[in-house]
């Protein structure tokens, strides 16, 4: 089961930040949180992963909550190639491994 | 562009045939994965491979078979598939598949597959 809940579906106006939530209250402590986008029928593209402090890079910032039992991902000026399906996981660590946890994810329209 | 490439990127095959999924990564990595996903469903994990060794296999019909010659390419071999099986297989990898440390996995096109 997935150790993430995302809103099904969100819209964003162009120009506009979209801000994406993303709750995971049972999360351990060294697990990490990754996004990653999916466009139509294209493989998961890699956006931006935390543990515990703010991150941010040249696609997205991550807002991860003190208590790391929810985070959010901004897309500071969202244009329609940001349209896609938006994965927040749970790296969940086992054996010495790890596994992705892939939920449902949030489907980002961002409108004209 | 990820560095992970996909061939075929479609393929169509009746339940009879043999086909297999190619998979290659320009990035130095040393694990690779399959995952498949069905239509409104999740991604699932299905094959792992670290420095060239299987470590996992979730439960995957035999009907599937991988292979990992090097640690730059992964295949999936197919034969006897079912019309269930028709999804989007998608092939990744990472430095290493290993629980310390924030390891990245990187994800090729995916190959649309349709058995009929």
């Amino acid at each position: 089961d997935a150790k993430t809940t995302q809103p099904t579906s969100m819209d964003c106006a162009e120009g506009r930040a979209a801000n994406l939530p993303c709750n995971h209250s049972t999360i351990s402590g060294n697990e990490y949180v990754y996004w990653y986008r999916q466009i139509h029928s294209q493989g998961p593209q890699y956006i931006i992963h935390g543990l515990k402090n703010n991150e941010t890079n040249e696609m997205a910032s991550l807002i991860i909550t003190e208590d790391r039992k929810s985070s959010t991902l901004i897309l500071p000026h969202a244009t329609l190639r940001d349209t896609a399906v938006y994965y927040c996981i749970v790296r969940v660590s086992a054996s010495g491994t790890y596994k992705y946890i892939f939920g449902t994810g949030t489907r980002l329209k961002v409108l004209a | 562009e990820t560095g992970v490439t996909q061939t075929p990127r479609h393929l169509v095959m009746g339940m009879t045939n043999k086909k297999s999924l190619k998979c290659e990564q320009h990035l130095g990595h040393n694990a690779m994965y399959w995952y498949k996903q069905s239509a409104k469903k999740p991604l699932e994990l299905m094959f792992v491979y670290n420095f060239k060794e299987q470590t996992e296999n979730n439960s995957v019909p035999s009907r599937f078979s991988p292979e990992c010659p090097n640690s730059s390419h992964l295949f999936l071999h197919l034969h006897t598939l079912q019309p269930e099986d028709s999804a989007l297989y998608l092939c990744a990898s990472s430095l290493a598949h290993l629980a310390g440390g924030s390891d990245t996995q990187y994800f090729g096109p995916g190959t649309r597959l349709t058995v009929l």
